[in-house]
């Protein structure tokens, strides 16, 4: 089974602080995701990578960055965050290559409160 | 601009009875669209797919049917389950492994 883990459920941060999150598979994929899921807005890819060290804009991009280092990690990073930044934030990953496989594999999210 | 959408936010159905969820899309390049299943505190779950080059896909309770015609596309689950209650997401890619999502429709299945 794909294993997608989240290193926390639950975060509280203040307006300002960096926050990170940090994402790790382990089924050696090549493509990572970070979402934010909003009620009524769905899930919005925030960035995506399709190999270590290769990063690429999603949907919202503004007020985050991420970090791939390694194949099986892939960090979201905001930079100062704002209440508006308030959400749950998910993690995927898929298979990727010319193949297809097209599924994504999610973590079990992290919801970020900022006050 | 929404290429994905779920116009239902919500749906109620009996349990035994056939739920049918919709989604339309905008963006005739799609060739392939996905179904996920998500409850409260944890991530969406893959449940079925289907390639643009077919019209229906069964596993199961669950059936997907595309309507490319009319860029529409629905799931089925048949028959309903209260374990079945949980926010349902279609998505739909053209090939580029980045995934569309629409909004989520909210599905309870009442005993």
């Amino acid at each position: 089974d794909v294993k997608v883990t989240q290193s926390s459920r639950y975060l509280v941060k203040r307006t300002g602080e960096k926050v990170f999150l940090e994402c790790v598979q382990d089924m050696d994929h090549e493509n990572m995701f970070w979402y934010r899921q909003d009620p009524g807005l769905g899930l919005r890819l925030i960035y995506f990578s399709y190999d270590v060290k290769m990063k690429e804009k999603g949907d919202i991009p503004e007020g985050y960055s991420v970090s791939r280092e390694k194949k099986e990690r892939f960090s979201l990073i905001l930079e100062s965050a704002s209440t508006n930044q308030t959400s749950m934030y998910l993690c995927a990953s898929s298979l990727g290559g010319s193949g297809g496989a097209y599924e994504q594999y999610f973590g079990p999210g992290t919801r970020l409160t900022v006050t | 601009d929404q290429q994905v959408k779920q116009n239902s936010p919500s749906l109620s159905v009996q349990e035994g009875r056939i739920s049918i969820l919709n989604c339309d899309y905008t963006n005739s390049m799609f060739d392939y669209f996905l179904w996920y299943k998500k409850y409260p505190a944890e991530g969406p779950t893959f449940l079925i797919s289907i390639s643009s080059i077919k019209d229906k896909n069964e596993d199961g309770r669950f059936t997907v049917f595309l309507n490319k015609s009319a860029k529409h596309l629905s799931l089925h689950i048949v028959p309903s389950q209260p374990g079945d209650s949980a926010v349902y997401f279609c998505a739909a890619t053209k090939g580029a492994q980045k995934l569309v999502f629409g909004q989520g429709t909210r599905l309870t299945i009442n005993p």
